[in-house]
C-alpha cells in the first residue's frame, strides 16, 4: 500500500528564518501530490497539486517542489501567521477521490 | 457560498449509544468523503462517496455507516459508539477531474466527538 511519511513532525522556526519539510512516499507510479494547510480547530485547506517530477508551485512565502521519491515545502522568511500543520498527500487507486495523507508537520514561527 | 458545513460542531455520548454526524455542501461537486483525525494517525478516510447514489469503504470503515442522501448531503453514523470512536471527524468534498486540473478536497469545519 501507497505510504507517505512527513519529516520533521514539528518545527520550531524564528520569524524570517527559511527551512523546508519533507514528504516521502512509495507509490507505483505517482499521479499526483496534494499539500494542505491546518489551523488548530479547524479543517484542511488545499494549498498546491503537483503532478510531475521537477513541477514547482509558489504563494506567497511557500514553494512546493517535486522528485520522483519527495516532495519540499519550502517557506521563505516565515512569519508568525504561517504556523499550522502541513499536511501532504497523495492519489490512491485510479483516481483522485482516495487520498493518503501523512500525519504532518506542526510549524511553529516565534516573532 | 458556505462551502462544506458539518453538525454538530461537539458531541459527547456514552458507549453503546447512537448518533448521525451531518454534512452538506453547496458547491455542486460529485464526490464527499468521511475522515477521522487522531493525534499521530494522520486523516483516514472511514467512507467516501465517488458520485450520488454510490457509497465505497475506505481505511478504516468498521464500526460506521453512511448515507448519500442526495448530491449535496452524506451522513455518518455510528450505530453503538466506542470509546476507540473518540475523535474529530472531517466531511470533505471535491469534484475529481483531469489531471490538469487540482482536484483538491475540500473540508468542513469538523465534529469533535467524545465517547465516554
Amino acid at each position: 500500500e501507497d505510504q507517505v511519511t512527513q519529516s520533521p513532525e514539528a518545527l520550531r522556526l524564528q520569524e524570517g528564518e527559511s527551512s523546508s519539510l519533507n514528504c516521502s512516499y512509495t507509490v507505483s507510479g505517482l499521479r499526483g501530490l496534494f499539500w494542505y494547510r491546518q489551523d488548530p480547530g479547524k479543517g484542511p485547506e488545499f494549498l498546491f497539486t503537483l503532478y510531475s517530477a521537477g513541477e514547482e508551485k509558489e504563494k506567497e512565502r511557500l514553494k512546493a517542489t517535486l522528485t520522483k521519491k519527495e516532495s519540499f515545502l519550502h517557506i521563505t522568511a516565515p512569519k508568525p501567521e504561517d504556523s499550522a500543520t502541513y499536511l501532504c498527500a497523495v492519489p490512491q487507486g485510479g483516481g483522485y477521490q482516495k487520498v493518503t495523507f501523512g500525519t504532518g508537520t506542526k510549524l511553529q514561527v516565534i516573532p | 457560498n458556505a462551502g462544506v458545513t458539518q453538525t454538530p460542531k461537539f458531541q459527547v455520548l456514552k458507549t453503546g449509544q447512537s448518533m448521525t454526524l451531518q454534512c452538506a455542501q453547496d458547491m455542486n461537486h460529485n464526490s464527499m468523503y468521511w475522515y477521522r483525525q487522531d493525534p499521530g494517525m494522520g486523516l483516514r478516510l472511514i467512507y467516501y462517496s465517488a458520485s450520488e447514489g454510490t457509497t465505497d469503504k475506505g481505511e478504516v470503515p468498521n464500526g460506521y455507516n453512511v448515507s448519500r442522501l442526495n448530491k449535496r448531503e452524506f451522513s455518518l453514523r455510528l450505530e453503538s459508539a466506542a470509546p476507540s470512536q473518540t475523535s474529530v471527524y472531517f466531511c470533505a468534498s471535491s469534484q475529481p477531474g483531469l489531471p490538469s486540473s487540482y482536484n483538491e478536497q475540500f473540508f468542513g469545519p469538523g465534529t469533535r466527538l467524545t465517547v465516554l
